[in-house]
């Protein structure tokens, strides 16, 4: 079956402009993360979503970064006015059920904000 | 602050060897403990998971525990060529939080 996918692959764009990025996971898939990378950096938790709901937030950078998820599956990341230290790669991961045991990542999204 | 520490390396072992990574982490409530592999331009793979002190082995990987000392390592034995690649160490805390926290990762470079 196919894995997580996430799209676009790599997204350029100007300081100040808004951005979507999309996660799709594991067919299945109730638990959904949001993980950012940067340079030199460690992977950054951002969100968690259990079904469409988001019981933590806590990795979130700012007010200008937001995510949701329709139908328990789909999830979108945006990130409003954007700034050149948003630019890293922004990884989604699924995981069957409650619980980190069994994340598995998608391919990621290369943000450069010029 | 819940931190993860690992060497950022290079650690570079020749073909055949043993190559010993380590983690430490700061919060002694933590949970369990996972190891990810990431080749270059890649996403993360699970490669070992951890939640009770001592060893688990899993073919050429082992991973060891030591919560008292707050310390997780991975070995990898035989090492081959294509196990040079970023490693992850990372770590649950559990009490109902379904977040991990990543170190910075090693890099390991195999030599023919």
């Amino acid at each position: 079956g196919a894995g997580v996918s996430q799209s676009p692959s790599n997204k350029v764009t100007e300081k100040g402009k808004d951005v979507e990025l999309r996660c799709d996971p594991i067919s299945g898939h109730t638990a959904l993360y949001w993980y950012r990378q940067s340079l030199g950096q460690g992977l950054e938790f951002l969100i968690y979503f259990q079904g469409n709901s988001a019981p933590d937030k806590s990795g979130l950078p700012s007010d200008r970064f937001s995510a949701e998820r329709t139908g328990g599956s789909v999830s979108t990341l945006t990130i409003q006015r954007t700034q050149q230290e948003d630019s890293a790669v922004y990884l989604c991961a699924s995981s069957l059920s409650r619980g980190p045991d069994t994340q598995y990542f998608g391919p990621g999204t290369r943000l450069t904000v010029l | 602050q819940k931190e993860v520490e690992q060497n950022s390396g290079p650690l570079s072992v020749p073909e055949g060897a043993i190559a010993s990574l380590n983690c430490t982490y700061s919060d002694r409530g933590s949970q369990s403990f996972f190891w990810y592999r990431q080749y270059s331009g890649k996403s993360p793979e699970l490669i070992m998971s951890i939640y009770s002190n001592g060893d688990k082995e899993d073919g050429r990987f082992t991973a060891q525990l030591n919560k008292a000392s707050q310390y997780v390592s991975l070995l990898i034995r035989d090492s081959q060529p294509s196990d040079s690649a970023t490693y992850l160490c990372a770590v649950n805390l559990g009490g109902g939080s379904e977040k991990l926290v990543f170190g910075k990762g090693t890099k390991l470079t195999v030599n023919p």
